[in-house]
Protein backbone atom coordinates (compact mmCIF):
# COMPACT_ATOMS: atom_id res chain seq x y z
CA UNK A 1 0.00 0.00 0.00
CA UNK A 2 0.87 3.48 -0.83
CA UNK A 3 1.24 6.38 2.17
CA UNK A 4 1.97 9.48 2.88
CA UNK A 5 2.40 11.35 6.30
CA UNK A 6 3.08 14.76 6.42
CA UNK A 7 3.25 15.16 10.16
CA UNK A 8 2.86 19.07 10.65
CA UNK A 9 -0.77 19.97 10.38
CA UNK A 10 0.02 23.53 10.96
CA UNK A 11 3.15 26.31 10.92
CA UNK A 12 3.12 29.51 11.68
CA UNK A 13 6.58 31.59 11.26
CA UNK A 14 7.18 35.01 10.25
CA UNK A 15 8.50 36.48 7.14
CA UNK A 16 12.20 36.20 6.27
CA UNK A 17 12.35 32.96 8.28
CA UNK A 18 13.29 29.09 6.91
CA UNK A 19 10.55 26.61 6.85
CA UNK A 20 10.64 22.73 6.52
CA UNK A 21 7.90 20.77 5.58
CA UNK A 22 8.39 17.62 6.40
CA UNK A 23 7.05 14.47 4.23
CA UNK A 24 7.27 10.61 4.89
CA UNK A 25 6.48 7.86 2.08
CA UNK A 26 5.84 4.49 2.52
CA UNK A 27 5.79 2.39 -0.55
CA UNK A 28 7.07 -1.61 -1.31
CA UNK A 29 7.66 -0.14 -5.30
CA UNK A 30 11.19 0.08 -6.51
CA UNK A 31 10.15 2.93 -9.34
CA UNK A 32 7.72 5.67 -7.84
CA UNK A 33 7.92 9.70 -8.24
CA UNK A 34 7.44 12.78 -5.19
CA UNK A 35 5.99 15.47 -5.74
CA UNK A 36 5.22 18.77 -3.94
CA UNK A 37 2.10 20.73 -5.07
CA UNK A 38 0.73 24.35 -3.71
CA UNK A 39 -2.81 24.95 -2.89
CA UNK A 40 -3.30 28.88 -2.35
CA UNK A 41 -6.90 29.80 -0.48
CA UNK A 42 -8.08 30.18 -4.68
CA UNK A 43 -8.24 26.07 -4.41
CA UNK A 44 -6.33 25.05 -7.38
CA UNK A 45 -2.73 23.04 -7.51
CA UNK A 46 0.28 24.52 -8.29
CA UNK A 47 2.93 21.98 -9.49
CA UNK A 48 6.17 22.69 -7.47
CA UNK A 49 8.41 19.55 -8.45
CA UNK A 50 8.54 16.10 -9.40
CA UNK A 51 11.50 13.83 -8.28
CA UNK A 52 11.81 10.29 -9.08
CA UNK A 53 12.90 7.01 -6.68
CA UNK A 54 16.52 6.91 -8.92
CA UNK A 55 17.29 10.15 -8.41
CA UNK A 56 18.45 11.20 -4.54
CA UNK A 57 20.04 14.83 -6.24
CA UNK A 58 18.80 17.98 -4.21
CA UNK A 59 16.96 20.13 -5.71
CA UNK A 60 17.04 23.92 -5.31
CA UNK A 61 14.81 26.26 -7.03
CA UNK A 62 15.09 29.95 -5.92
CA UNK A 63 13.57 30.23 -2.48
CA UNK A 64 12.83 26.45 -2.82
CA UNK A 65 14.51 23.32 -2.20
CA UNK A 66 14.28 19.87 -1.87
CA UNK A 67 15.70 17.16 0.09
CA UNK A 68 15.45 13.74 -1.29
CA UNK A 69 16.51 10.73 1.26
CA UNK A 70 15.69 7.34 0.38
CA UNK A 71 17.04 5.73 3.42
CA UNK A 72 14.51 7.63 5.59
CA UNK A 73 11.98 7.76 3.05
CA UNK A 74 11.70 11.54 3.35
CA UNK A 75 10.98 14.35 0.91
CA UNK A 76 11.59 17.38 2.62
CA UNK A 77 10.62 21.04 1.11
CA UNK A 78 12.48 24.09 2.50
CA UNK A 79 11.38 27.21 2.03
CA UNK A 80 14.42 29.99 3.04
CA UNK A 81 13.46 33.49 3.58
CA UNK A 82 9.59 32.70 3.38
CA UNK A 83 7.56 35.60 2.14
CA UNK A 84 3.45 35.87 3.11
CA UNK A 85 2.95 34.77 -0.35
CA UNK A 86 4.09 31.42 0.58
CA UNK A 87 1.37 31.00 2.61
CA UNK A 88 -1.39 28.21 1.30
CA UNK A 89 -1.20 24.55 1.79
CA UNK A 90 1.11 21.96 0.48
CA UNK A 91 0.93 18.69 -0.34
CA UNK A 92 3.08 15.72 -0.77
CA UNK A 93 1.86 13.06 -3.06
CA UNK A 94 3.55 9.75 -4.28
CA UNK A 95 2.76 7.81 -7.53
CA UNK A 96 4.00 4.11 -8.16
CA UNK A 97 3.81 2.03 -11.50
CA UNK A 98 1.78 -0.09 -8.97
CA UNK A 99 -1.10 1.54 -7.51
CA UNK A 100 -1.07 4.17 -11.01
CA UNK A 101 -2.58 6.43 -8.45
CA UNK A 102 -1.37 9.81 -7.00
CA UNK A 103 -1.62 9.63 -3.23
CA UNK A 104 -1.42 12.71 -1.25
CA UNK A 105 -0.53 13.64 2.50
CA UNK A 106 -2.83 15.44 4.55
CA UNK A 107 -0.89 18.40 3.77
CA UNK A 108 0.45 21.59 5.78
CA UNK A 109 -0.88 24.73 6.10
CA UNK A 110 1.79 27.56 6.31
CA UNK A 111 0.89 30.67 7.52
CA UNK A 112 3.30 33.40 6.81
CA UNK A 113 3.21 36.33 8.69
CA UNK A 114 4.62 40.18 8.62
CA UNK B 1 2.01 20.58 -19.85
CA UNK B 2 -1.40 19.55 -20.87
CA UNK B 3 -3.96 22.34 -19.62
CA UNK B 4 -6.91 21.14 -17.87
CA UNK B 5 -10.43 23.29 -17.52
CA UNK B 6 -13.08 23.13 -15.27
CA UNK B 7 -16.28 24.26 -15.08
CA UNK B 8 -18.11 25.44 -13.20
CA UNK B 9 -15.77 27.34 -10.66
CA UNK B 10 -18.51 27.56 -8.11
CA UNK B 11 -21.85 26.18 -7.74
CA UNK B 12 -24.74 26.29 -5.42
CA UNK B 13 -27.99 23.88 -5.41
CA UNK B 14 -30.71 22.95 -3.71
CA UNK B 15 -30.60 19.99 -2.18
CA UNK B 16 -32.27 17.03 -4.24
CA UNK B 17 -31.31 18.49 -7.52
CA UNK B 18 -28.30 17.10 -9.69
CA UNK B 19 -25.08 19.08 -11.19
CA UNK B 20 -22.94 18.14 -13.40
CA UNK B 21 -19.02 19.54 -13.59
CA UNK B 22 -17.20 19.29 -16.30
CA UNK B 23 -13.49 18.65 -17.36
CA UNK B 24 -11.35 19.62 -20.61
CA UNK B 25 -8.35 18.51 -21.75
CA UNK B 26 -7.68 21.40 -23.69
CA UNK B 27 -4.27 20.15 -25.50
CA UNK B 28 -3.95 16.88 -24.61
CA UNK B 29 -6.32 13.48 -25.47
CA UNK B 30 -6.58 12.00 -22.39
CA UNK B 31 -7.73 8.49 -22.44
CA UNK B 32 -7.85 8.83 -18.32
CA UNK B 33 -8.82 11.32 -16.00
CA UNK B 34 -8.99 11.20 -12.38
CA UNK B 35 -11.35 13.31 -10.27
CA UNK B 36 -10.75 14.11 -6.71
CA UNK B 37 -12.77 15.08 -3.60
CA UNK B 38 -10.86 17.79 -1.28
CA UNK B 39 -13.20 18.63 2.13
CA UNK B 40 -12.13 21.72 4.10
CA UNK B 41 -9.19 21.44 5.84
CA UNK B 42 -8.59 17.95 4.30
CA UNK B 43 -6.14 16.43 1.51
CA UNK B 44 -7.37 15.34 -2.14
CA UNK B 45 -9.17 11.70 -2.25
CA UNK B 46 -9.22 9.97 -5.57
CA UNK B 47 -13.12 9.40 -6.28
CA UNK B 48 -13.20 7.27 -9.46
CA UNK B 49 -10.68 7.17 -12.60
CA UNK B 50 -12.74 8.00 -15.67
CA UNK B 51 -11.66 6.14 -19.09
CA UNK B 52 -12.85 7.30 -22.18
CA UNK B 53 -15.27 5.21 -24.11
CA UNK B 54 -15.62 2.64 -20.72
CA UNK B 55 -17.44 2.82 -17.14
CA UNK B 56 -15.37 4.51 -14.52
CA UNK B 57 -13.12 3.14 -11.89
CA UNK B 58 -14.82 4.06 -8.66
CA UNK B 59 -12.45 4.17 -5.30
CA UNK B 60 -14.09 2.18 -2.11
CA UNK B 61 -16.59 3.79 -0.59
CA UNK B 62 -17.70 6.20 -3.43
CA UNK B 63 -21.41 5.69 -4.72
CA UNK B 64 -20.97 5.07 -8.23
CA UNK B 65 -24.54 5.56 -8.35
CA UNK B 66 -24.87 8.91 -6.86
CA UNK B 67 -21.46 10.44 -8.61
CA UNK B 68 -21.71 9.77 -12.29
CA UNK B 69 -19.24 9.89 -14.37
CA UNK B 70 -19.06 10.07 -17.98
CA UNK B 71 -15.82 10.15 -20.29
CA UNK B 72 -17.12 10.53 -23.77
CA UNK B 73 -14.63 12.03 -25.68
CA UNK B 74 -10.61 12.09 -25.26
CA UNK B 75 -11.02 15.65 -23.77
CA UNK B 76 -14.07 15.36 -22.03
CA UNK B 77 -14.64 13.79 -18.78
CA UNK B 78 -18.40 15.48 -16.62
CA UNK B 79 -18.71 13.99 -13.03
CA UNK B 80 -22.78 14.78 -12.00
CA UNK B 81 -23.56 14.66 -8.74
CA UNK B 82 -26.93 13.14 -8.13
CA UNK B 83 -29.88 14.30 -5.59
CA UNK B 84 -27.00 16.36 -3.69
CA UNK B 85 -27.34 16.29 -0.55
CA UNK B 86 -25.28 18.95 1.97
CA UNK B 87 -23.25 16.42 3.08
CA UNK B 88 -21.73 16.75 -0.89
CA UNK B 89 -20.51 20.01 -0.54
CA UNK B 90 -17.22 19.74 -1.61
CA UNK B 91 -14.15 21.12 -3.24
CA UNK B 92 -14.19 18.62 -6.77
CA UNK B 93 -10.74 18.38 -8.66
CA UNK B 94 -10.19 16.85 -11.73
CA UNK B 95 -6.81 15.72 -13.10
CA UNK B 96 -5.20 14.53 -16.17
CA UNK B 97 -1.60 12.59 -16.46
CA UNK B 98 0.70 12.90 -18.97
CA UNK B 99 3.26 10.02 -18.41
CA UNK B 100 4.35 11.02 -14.66
CA UNK B 101 3.13 14.11 -14.80
CA UNK B 102 -0.08 15.30 -13.13
CA UNK B 103 -2.04 18.37 -14.28
CA UNK B 104 -5.35 19.71 -12.51
CA UNK B 105 -8.23 21.62 -13.16
CA UNK B 106 -9.06 24.68 -11.55
CA UNK B 107 -11.40 22.93 -8.90
CA UNK B 108 -14.84 23.41 -8.43
CA UNK B 109 -16.44 24.39 -5.34
CA UNK B 110 -19.64 22.64 -4.72
CA UNK B 111 -22.12 23.74 -1.77
CA UNK B 112 -25.38 22.60 -1.81
CA UNK B 113 -28.19 24.20 0.30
Amino acid sequence: AQKVTQAQTEISVVEKEDVTLDCVYETRDTTYYLFWYKQPPSGELVFLIRRNSFDEQNEISGRYSWNFQKSTSSFNFTITASQVVDSAVYFCALLTGTASKLTFGTGTRLQVTL
Amino acid sequence: GAVVSQHPSWVICKSGTSVKIECRSLDFQATTMFWYRQFPKQSLMLMATSNEGSKATYEQGVEKDKFLINHASLTLSTLTVTSAHPEDSSFYICSVRMNTEAFFGQGTRLTVV
